[in-house]
């Protein structure tokens, strides 16, 4: 299987507090994408990051991306309770066809 | 605001149904994804999409067809519902993804579909 993984599994924090979430990818990238999922809902695209980027900015996101470890880090700053969610990553599988993604960290955040 | 639209959010089928999941995207994607999502194993490939008429297996083919007839369109098909394909079912679109470009998915909210 080519699909990533995601770490943890779960993280709960304090509101207020950052968030970090780790990805490991199996394949060489053009980019990887973050995506967050509500609960019982599609996927929402947050962030890109291309290959020859190491770190990209977006609101309160920040993507670290270590192509040499294949691994990409999401910090949410200044988390807040509607940052409640599964966050996954996701890549080109080697074809160069289709997003595959890994299992995701469920995200919880309380007040 | 860009759309991708599954005809159910939620499904309960027979087993041994044949069951349609149907996904419009209005966006003119040329690409477009059939997933489902299980609890600790993400989110995993049905089939997909690059054209009218075109389809490619991903990870999991196994049970499911699909048909693009129309360019908007892309529909999931169980030939025979099992209870082992109780899950949640999600549609994304995409542009074409050249090389070096990768462009972002947009999905549809999902459908639960339970096969008793």
């Amino acid at each position: 299987s080519q699909q990533g993984e995601e770490d943890p599994q779960a993280l709960s924090i304090q509101e207020g507090e950052n968030a970090t979430m780790n990805c490991s990818y199996k394949t060489s990238i053009n980019n990887l994408q973050w995506y967050r999922q509500n609960s019982g809902r599609g996927l929402v695209h947050l962030i890109l990051i291309r290959s020859n980027e190491r770190e990209k900015h977006s609101g309160r996101l920040r993507v670290t991306l270590d192509t040499s470890k294949k691994s990409s880090s999401l910090l949410i700053t200044a988390s807040r309770a509607a940052d409640t969610a599964s966050y996954f990553c996701a890549n080109l599988n080697q074809a160069g066809t289709a997003l595959i993604f890994g299992k995701g960290t469920t995200l919880s955040v309380s007040s | 605001d860009v759309k991708v639209t599954q005809s159910s959010r939620y499904l309960v089928k027979r087993t041994g149904e044949k069951v349609f999941l149907e996904c419009v995207q209005d966006m003119d994607h040329e690409n477009m994804f059939w997933y489902r999502q299980d609890p600790g194993l993400g989110l995993r490939l049905i089939y997909f999409s690059y054209d009218v008429k075109m389809k490619e297996k991903g990870d999991i083919p196994e049970g499911y067809s699909v048909s693009r007839e129309k360019k908007e369109r892309f529909s999931l098909i169980l030939e025979s519902a099992s209870t082992n394909q109780t899950s949640m079912y999600l549609c994304a679109s995409s542009l074409r993804q050249g090389a070096g470009a990768g462009t972002e998915a947009f999905f549809g909210q999902g459908t639960r579909l339970t096969v008793v």
